[in-house]
């Protein structure tokens, strides 16, 4: 079935550090893939999405490419501030309004 | 602003009550909600769909008398965790596609615990 790997947390950086956190997929057909962010106590905020192979889905300094060959959408920032400070989640999804497949989330803790 | 609304945020209750989520979507109509549950330290697992007008969709695994859900209108949706028991607690979330089937909104969440 369809699912979404994302790299094992914690990650720790510090301010300004280059951060990337890894997300692979596995999917039946051509999804649209999603980065959603989650800060301490609250819901999930949508961070960043791409639709079809090669898109680039960016917002915040944030950046993403869906990578139809590797099967991969990994979350990219070059430089990271303490208010980065959340769990990502990547996500899958087929239809418009769908639900959606998510991974485990990886925790980054930016340090000052 | 937040375009999904989720009550309570936080609710303890007694082991053997029922609690109940509700989610409304604000400014718009949502036909289908979704509702997923949370462990610590693990991601989001979808318990079920919500449909206006019908019977919800379970995924496999959930139990429908444990879990019910009601979509009493196209803005609103709630979850009743009947006879509750500590195994039970745990982060609740609802999400509702976007006007003309947009991204999904999540509301803030719902944080139960059961003594």
């Amino acid at each position: 079935g369809d699912s979404v790997t994302q790299m094992e947390g914690p990650v720790t950086l510090s301010e300004e550090a280059f951060l990337t956190i890894n997300c692979t997929y596995t999917a039946t057909g051509y999804p649209s893939l999603f980065w959603y962010v989650q800060y301490p106590g609250e819901g999930l905020q949508l961070l960043l999405k791409a639709t079809k192979a090669d898109d680039k889905g960016s917002n915040k300094g944030f950046e993403a490419t869906y990578r139809k060959e590797t099967t991969s959408f990994h979350l990219e920032k070059g430089s990271v501030q303490v208010s980065d400070s959340a769990v990502y989640f990547c996500a899958l999804r087929y239809n418009q309004g769908g639900k959606l497949i998510f991974g485990q989330g990886t925790e980054l803790s930016v340090k000052p | 602003g937040a375009v999904v609304s989720q009550h309570p945020s936080r609710v303890i209750c007694k082991s053997g009550t029922s609690v109940k989520i509700e989610c409304r979507s604000l400014d718009f109509q949502a036909t289908t909600m979704f509702w997923y549950r949370q462990f610590p330290k693990q991601s989001l697992m979808l318990m079920a769909t919500s449909n206006e007008g019908s019977k919800a969709t379970y995924e496999q695994g959930v139990e429908k008398d444990k879990f019910l859900i009601n979509h009493a209108s196209l803005t609103l949706s709630t979850l009743t965790v009947t006879s509750a028991h500590p195994e039970d607690s745990s982060f609740y979330i609802c999400s509702a596609p976007g006007q003309f089937g947009g991204p999904l909104h999540f509301g803030n969440g719902t944080r139960l615990t059961v003594t």
